[in-house]
């Protein structure tokens, strides 16, 4: 069972570049996320999904765009790459119970970007 | 609206002695809180959840916090420090229910000396 899995783990963009982070999980979760962790901060929301064909923006989704075409996956695009865009990015996903989201997110061990 | 404040970005502690990692909470709604923990190069990793159950919520590998409401706070302790805690731990406040939104604090270092 390998739970939320994230490629690439590393990857250095050059300013104006694109890219797409890939997330799968294999836990049939419905609900994924992508965050971004900033030094010395807490994970920022980038984007959220409640089941497939369903996404919506999370708290900084400017410069990010996402798709959830099935259950399993939950690709991150990044467009036009930016120095701000620079983050650890982690892709999660959890569970609902009876209609309610239980909190538990799991997470894969995230992707480091560097825009240069 | 939502926040958590973890009162301390960094804790160091001498292995054996007791952890004490400090979180408030405001929260218009009856909360779920949750501390997670974070190993250098890691994913986050759950360490225990309050969903307006017990108010005192025993966790993996020895952590526990207490839910205060009157106090607005959800600390983190463990009564002896080993190596492998040392991580990043953060304090997260959801809406509950449905919500999909989990607000994370910006985390407290633990260091563990030996």
């Amino acid at each position: 069972n390998a739970g939320v899995t994230q490629t690439p783990k590393f990857r250095i963009l050059k300013i104006g570049q694109s890219m797409t982070l890939q997330c799968t999980q294999d836990m049939n979760h419905n609900y994924m996320y992508w965050y971004r962790q900033d030094p010395g901060m807490g994970l920022k929301l980038i984007y959220y999904s409640v089941g497939a064909g369903i996404t919506d923006k999370g708290e900084v989704p400017n410069g990010y765009n996402v798709s959830r075409s099935t259950t399993e996956d939950f690709p991150l695009r990044l467009e036009l790459a930016a120095p701000s865009q620079t983050s650890v990015y982690f892709c999660a996903s959890s569970q609902s119970t009876g209609g309610a989201n239980t909190g538990e997110l799991f997470f894969g061990e995230g992707s480091r970007l560097t825009v240069l | 609206a939502q926040s958590v404040t973890q009162l301390d970005s960094h804790v160091s502690v001498s292995e054996g002695t007791p952890v004490l990692l400090r979180c408030n909470y405001s929260s218009s709604y009856s909360p779920s809180l949750f501390w997670y923990v974070q190993h250098p190069n890691k994913g986050l990793q759950l360490l225990l959840k309050y969903t307006s159950a017990a108010t005192l919520v025993k966790g993996i590998n020895g952590f526990e916090a207490e839910f205060k409401k009157s106090e607005t706070s959800f600390h983190l302790t463990k009564p002896s420090a080993h190596m492998s805690d040392a991580a990043e731990y953060f304090c997260v406040v959801s809406e509950g229910g449905s919500s999909y939104k989990l607000i994370f604090g910006s985390g407290t270092r633990l260091l563990v000396r030996p």
